[in-house]
């Protein structure tokens, strides 16, 4: 079985600050971890997503995450928000086992607020 | 290019009602999902399909819950004599389902709501 842990629920930082969004996973097999974010009234989109390969994952706007198999963790982070960046973000993971390794399991989400 | 699209985007049903909500993916995917977002929560996956066959559906939480993708594009999730506890954000999303990659590209989704 495989599980998310997004061990904040709200973080909120100010223009210019880094932002770091925490995530754990359990997983049985080696698994695909990604990152979506979600904007109000808008589809979710990919951030970047690791797959087996290195372990720093460069993704979109300047987000990146750090796939720790020892800490089982996938934290987000950015050197420097933006206002733009305040959306949800989902960590999510696939572990691929028993032929179901289309299925994504999400985490609960992180609401970043971006202060002026 | 064009998108996921969903419709409608919003929907209002009376307890009881049946509804049926549409999922074009984008063209080309083979493979297509639904998943439930209820509020304050993360999407939970409740079936997929590959082509027109539905591969998965343990997701689905009831009986009332059917859906179906007849050609292989578009799908159509149909929920009959609807509740309360329906009431979500059911996201669909496509995938080529490359190896190592299984993107899945979502919609905007359809926010149900039963009153």
């Amino acid at each position: 079985a495989q599980s998310v842990t997004q061990l904040d629920s709200h973080v909120s930082v100010s223009e210019g600050t880094p932002v770091l969004l925490r995530c754990n996973y359990s997983s049985s097999y080696s698994p695909s971890l990604f990152w979506y974010v979600q904007h109000p009234n808008k589809g979710l989109q990919l951030l970047l997503k690791y797959t087996s390969a290195a372990t720093l994952v460069k993704g979109i706007n300047g987000f990146e995450a750090e796939f720790k198999k020892s800490e089982t963790s996938f934290h987000l982070t950015k050197p420097s928000a933006h206002m733009s960046d305040a959306a949800e973000y989902f960590c999510v993971v696939s572990d691929r086992s028993g032929g179901s390794n289309y299925k994504l399991t999400f985490g609960k989400g992180t609401l970043l607020t971006v202060n002026p | 290019g064009a998108g996921v699209s969903q419709s409608p985007r919003y929907k209002v049903a009376k307890r009881g009602q049946d509804v049926a909500l549409r999922c074009d993916p984008i063209s080309g995917h083979v493979s297509l999902f639904w998943y439930q977002q209820a509020l304050g929560q993360g999407p939970e996956f409740l079936t997929y399909f590959q082509n027109e066959a539905q591969l998965d559906k343990s997701g689905l939480p009831s009986d009332r819950f059917f859906a179906e993708r007849p050609e292989g594009s578009v799908s159509t999730l149909k929920i009959q004599r609807t509740q309360q506890e329906d009431s979500a954000v059911y996201l669909c999303a496509s995938s080529l389902i490359r190896l190592l990659t299984y993107e899945q590209y979502f919609g905007p989704g359809t926010r149900l709501t039963v009153t």
